[in-house]
């Protein structure tokens, strides 16, 4: 069965950082694109990061980017988000998710609320 | 980037209707389109790629159509478990821009 699991959000203050993961299992980890996207308090989804399966390309919106730095350890089954700098406006549950054709697996989210 | 739209931004229908959504996007994307339902609290589910082709285990009342710019979900004889909100998204070129959402809620 294919599982994400995120973990790593939490309270930050603004201009803190934070790192989130993601450990997948069930599937060849290394052979699949992901994506990291956001859902603000009542808000729609936002796209945030993109990683190829070899770390080759990587890709991140506007919001995010010299902030947010988008990783992966292949032999860890592992994705990960380093963000820094947050701001207020980064408050959201973030999402992992897998890359076929659409993202056709998710995590169950992990909840960074940036607050003084 | 390219920018998606959704229409209605709310439907309000009853179980056994057809519903219809509509999905814009700014420039052509071929057929690089992808349906999401999102239940609250929930992460989204994959119910269309290609923009017509039916994720694997998706029920075949679902349907999309379109190609280009314009594009439909449409959800035949709603069920109560349909009752949720409905996202598009281009994957045609980066950033993949999702479009602001259409909630189907009961009438």
């Amino acid at each position: 069965e294919v599982q994400l699991v995120e973990s790593g959000g939490g309270l930050i203050q603004p201009g803190g950082s934070l790192r989130l993961s993601c450990e997948a299992s069930g599937f060849t980890f290394s052979r699949y694109s992901m994506y990291w996207v956001r859902q603000a308090p009542g808000r729609g989804l936002e796209w945030v990061s993109y990683i190829s399966d070899s770390s080759s390309t990587m890709y991140y919106a506007d919001s995010v980017k010299g902030r947010f730095t988008i990783s992966r350890d292949n032999a860890r089954n592992s994705l990960y988000l380093q963000m820094n700098s947050l701001r207020d406006e980064d408050t959201a549950v973030y999402y992992c998710a897998r890359e076929t054709t659409g993202l056709d697996y998710w995590g169950q989210g992990s909840l960074v609320t940036v607050s003084s | 980037a390219i920018r998606m739209t959704q229409s209605p931004s709310s439907v309000s229908a009853s179980t056994g209707d057809r519903v219809t959504i509509t999905c814009r996007a700014s420039q052509g994307i071929s057929s690089y389109l992808a349906w999401y339902q999102q239940k609250p609290g929930k992460a989204p589910n994959l119910l269309i790629y290609a923009a017509s082709t039916l994720q694997s285990g998706v029920p075949s009342r679902f349907s999309g159509s379109g190609s280009g710019t314009d594009f439909t979900l449409t959800i035949n004889c709603l069920q109560s478990e349909d009752f949720a909100t409905y996202y598009c998204q281009q994957y045609y070129s980066y950033p993949f821009t999702f479009g602001p959402g259409t909630k189907v809620d009961i009438k």
